[in-house]
């Protein structure tokens, strides 16, 4: 079964910290991605990657930086957290046969940020 | 260019009774579809996927979705719900344009009364 692992189910912050959420996948996938979900706004890409070192953004990236020093790992930053990234976090991972990909979600962590 | 469309905000059934959560797609390349779903609080989990070898495909826990290319259309069935159904359903597109690109409906809340 594949396994994705996110550090934290959740999270309590003050504005202006430095916030770091983690996700780890055993299948060796190659492509990992970070969205967070909204009631009313569904599910939004923020970034995802597709190799080691190697970003991409998504829909909304403002705000989150990402890193991925090594294959199965895949980081979250919130640089100086703000109120408005009170979210749910999930993170997936992937993996492609042909001209298919298929996702695969982590727990999920719901991020509250005062 | 992609779109996915849950024709229900919410679903509301009696336990033991069909399930129906309707899903209609456009997409200008050969689409995959997948059908998600996310208990409270939780990630999301994989139902199904429609890989183009049959047109109706079975998933987990008694639920099975039909492609319907002429009626651009993924609905997802269960012949009767069980009150651990009570959940949110995702209808979900993916097609390769270059990369990849995954699109996510708004999402089925389904309730089952007892």
């Amino acid at each position: 079964d594949v396994k994705v692992t996110q550090s934290s189910r959740y999270l309590v912050k003050r504005t202006g910290e430095k916030v770091f959420l983690e996700c780890v996948q055993d299948m060796d996938h190659e492509n990992m991605f970070w969205y967070r979900q909204d009631p009313g706004l569904g599910l939004r890409l923020i970034y995802f990657s597709y190799d080691v070192k190697m970003k991409e953004k998504g829909d909304i990236p403002e705000g989150y930086s990402v890193s991925r020093e090594k294959k199965e790992r895949f980081s979250l930053i919130l640089e100086s957290a703000s109120t408005n990234q009170t979210s749910m976090y999930l993170c997936a991972s992937s993996f492609q046969v042909g001209n298919q990909e298929t996702q695969y979600f982590g727990p999920g962590t719901r991020l509250l940020v005062l | 260019a992609q779109s996915v469309t849950q024709l229900d905000s919410h679903v509301s059934v009696s336990e033991g009774t069909p399930v129906l959560l309707r899903c209609n797609y456009s997409s200008s390349y050969s689409p995959s579809l997948f059908w998600y779903v996310q208990h409270p609080n939780k990630g999301l989990q994989l139902l199904l996927k429609y890989t183009s070898a049959a047109t109706l495909v079975k998933g987990i826990n008694g639920f099975e979705a039909e492609f319907k290319k002429s009626e651009t259309s993924f609905h997802l069935t269960k012949p009767s719900a069980h009150m651990s159904d009570a959940a949110e359903y995702f209808c979900v597109v993916s097609a390769r344009t270059g990369g990849f690109k995954t699109i996510f409906g708004a999402g089925t809340r389904l309730f089952v009364k007892a």
